[in-house]
């Protein structure tokens, strides 16, 4: 079936640096999202993309449908940045715009 | 104001009863969904719907029931709780139609015992 893969499965970065986490889909999906569960365990929504790039503050996404993959960079990583981080790609087609999940990236941001 | 809310936030049942999950959206979306998120895992769906008084299998059904009496509220209905139900359940909507985003609720931590 449809899968995402998501990578890496867990990252630690500095205060100050940056770095990219990217999901890998095993067909063509018709867009991506991207969220970041935090501390309460809610989902927050960074980005929902059907091609192209976003950007907001220090995230930065990338969604390319033909090459089956999407980014999420993270620059001047902060403490509060810390937490899981899912992708979620939409098959479409008769899915009735289902979501697939990735695995989440857990990220520990360090002074 | 926080758009899409589920009931109760956390929750323990005992194993064999009965449990509801309630959700609400008032982004009038038309469609709702149900997922569990495990431990170490992304979230898989259970059961969604586009619209008012039908419901539709997601990937994972079995040992849960839907039901969507308004295009408001989506229930996920655990009619004999089993421990492996242990879980986070997220609650999200979306319209369905042209934009695909979907927003998601709280979280409800269901533990059963």
């Amino acid at each position: 079936g449809d899968q995402v893969e998501q990578s890496p499965s867990a990252l630690s970065l500095h205060e100050g640096t940056g770095s990219a986490l990217r999901c890998n889909f095993t067909t063509t999906m018709r867009a991506v999202q991207w969220f970041r569960k935090n501390s309460r365990g809610s989902l927050i929504n960074l980005f929902y993309l059907a091609s192209g790039t976003k950007e907001n503050g220090r995230l930065k996404s990338a969604f390319d449908s033909k090459e089956r993959y999407s980014t999420l960079h993270i620059r001047d990583a902060q403490l509060e940045d810390s937490g899981t981080y899912f992708c979620a790609a939409e098959a479409g087609g008769g899915s009735g715009n289902k979501l697939i999940f990735g695995t989440g990236t857990l990220l520990s941001v360090k002074p | 104001e926080a758009a899409v809310t589920q009931s109760p936030r956390s929750k323990v049942a005992v194993t064999g009863g009965k449990v509801t999950l309630s959700c609400h959206q008032t982004n009038n979306h038309d469609y709702m969904y149900w997922y569990r998120q495990d431990t170490g895992h992304g979230l898989r769906l259970i059961h969604y719907s586009y619209v008012a008084d039908s419901t539709e299998k997601g990937d994972i059904p079995d040992g849960y029931k839907a039901s969507r009496p308004s295009q408001e509220n989506f229930s996920l209905i655990l009619e004999l709780a089993s421990l492996s139900q242990t879980a986070v359940y997220f609650c999200a909507s979306s319209t369905g139609l042209g934009v695909y985003e979907q927003y998601f609720g709280p979280g409800t931590r269901l533990t059963v015992l």
